[in-house]
């Protein structure tokens, strides 16, 4: 079992969708989730970085942590062409070692 | 948070060859790690290079195929020795950002025929 789950889509939405992408994770010592967005022959960027379980909002994006179902999400709000891209999860128990998941690509469509 | 340049951007390789990928930081770090991103597979970790010691590796990575230089606080390479078509991957030169996660590099495609 890979420590780290993430349905690797491809995912397509249309414009001003509310787009929901999803992580497990298996390791409770994981402390730190990160999401980063990931540009056709970019490197990724991160977007989001939440600290143990709870909400964490900024403009269109929310990033969720549920640790007792290991279970982490970003909602993205109003969505835009612009925001089509690989999103990929990450984790980690405090180290530099971080888990990245395969990553989910997605399209919104105009 | 820190840019940094990574080049080639891409390159085409023969078998059996090496290539070196350069990676320079506008600002001094302690450490700059090197990843691979292989299609429909997760970022995986190569090695961490510290200035003035030798890199750290990951498991399942040997210094003999991926060594590393670290020279100074700004600047890295990574080569991939002896290639072949398995290695074929996008690498990325990344440093940490403290809390606020890793900053990578835009990566090199690298397809070896």
């Amino acid at each position: 079992q890979k420590e780290v789950e993430q349905d690797p889509g491809p995912l397509s939405v249309p414009e001003g969708a509310i787009v929901s992408l999803n992580c497990t994770y298996s390791n409770s010592a994981f402390q730190y989730f990160m999401w980063y967005r990931q540009y056709s022959r970019k490197g990724p960027e991160l977007l989001m970085y939440t600290y143990s379980s709870g909400n964490k909002e900024d403009g269109r994006f929310t990033a969720q942590v549920d640790k007792s179902s290991k279970y982490i999400s970003l909602f993205i709000r109003d969505s835009q062409p612009s925001d089509s891209a690989t999103y990929l999860c990450a984790t980690t128990s405090g180290t530099y070692k971080y888990i990245f998941g395969t990553g989910t690509r997605l399209k919104v469509l105009a | 948070s820190a840019v940094i340049s990574q080049k080639p951007s891409r390159d085409i390789c023969q078998r059996g060859t090496s290539l070196t990928i350069q990676c320079q930081v506008d600002s001094q770090v302690t450490m700059m790690f090197w990843y691979r991103q292989q299609p429909g597979q997760s970022l995986t970790l190569i090695a961490t290079a510290n200035q003035g010691s030798e890199a750290t590796y990951e498991s399942g990575f040997v210094i003999d195929k991926f060594p590393i230089s670290r020279p100074n606080l700004t600047f890295s390479t990574l080569t991939v020795s002896n290639m072949s078509p398995e290695d074929s991957s996008i690498y990325l030169c990344s440093v940490e950002g403290g809390l606020y996660g890793y900053t990578f590099g835009s990566g090199t495609r690298l397809t070896v025929v």
